[in-house]
């Protein structure tokens, strides 16, 4: 019982490097989540996508690019990492979309 | 102001205590609420969704206050399993997009 699946688990980056991190799901969802974590801020979501093929922005998608060519994959691209983008992101899915998501357990992404 | 409020604690309590958090959130038009549970360096999980009569869980009872706009959530019987993070979640509309509180730590001891 996979769920939510999320690689790399942690990350260590240079200010100007790019990466990918994969989010995998097989519960069927239609529905996928990027968020990131910072202490006292609250998980803030990245972007977003209510089926294959579509991508929407979410709160603070400056930075970030995302792709859902696969309804079980999620992919979310750092094209030139920056010191504001450390923090521990998260991937989620849900079902019908709303508040009942299932989470990864996290990226821990540092950038120098 | 952050749309999502919530006291972030630590709130310190021995087992077999009663601890209640509240959430405050600022956007009228929020249309459904939850409660869910994050452990130290570990992904948030579905605790209990929030409904307007107010519901229960075991140990667990949440209410909704509409007309002050502000979520509870009462632990009856604290357990040390217990101890986390507790995250306020409210949907702003029909739509997609949750808003997060900053989370109220518990810490329940022996």
């Amino acid at each position: 019982n996979a769920g939510v699946t999320q690689t790399p688990k942690f990350r260590v980056l240079k200010t100007g490097q790019s990466m990918t991190l994969l989010c995998a799901q097989d519960m069927n969802h239609e529905y996928m989540y990027w968020y990131r974590q910072d202490p006292g801020m609250g998980l803030r979501l990245i972007h977003y996508s209510v089926g294959e093929g579509t991508t929407a922005k979410g709160e603070v998608p400056d930075g970030y690019n995302v792709s859902r060519l696969k309804k079980q994959n999620f992919l979310l691209g750092l094209e030139s990492a920056a010191p504001s983008q450390t923090s521990v992101y998260f991937c989620a899915s849900s079902p019908t979309g709303g508040g009942i998501q299932y989470f990864g357990a996290g990226t821990r992404l540092s950038v120098l | 102001r952050k749309e999502v409020e919530q006291d972030p604690g630590p709130f310190n309590v021995p087992e077999g205590a009663t601890v209640a958090f509240n959430c405050t959130y600022s956007n009228s038009a929020s249309q459904s609420f939850f409660w869910y549970r994050q452990d130290c360096r570990k992904e948030p999980k579905l605790l209990m969704s929030v409904y307007s009569s107010g519901n229960e869980d075991g140990r667990f009872t949440a209410q909704l206050n509409r007309a002050s706009q502000y979520i509870s959530l009462l632990i009856r019987d604290s357990k040390l399993s217990d101890s986390a993070t507790y995250l306020c979640v409210v949907n702003r509309n029909a739509g997609n997009m949750l808003t997060f509180g900053g989370g109220t730590r518990l810490m329940v001891k022996p």
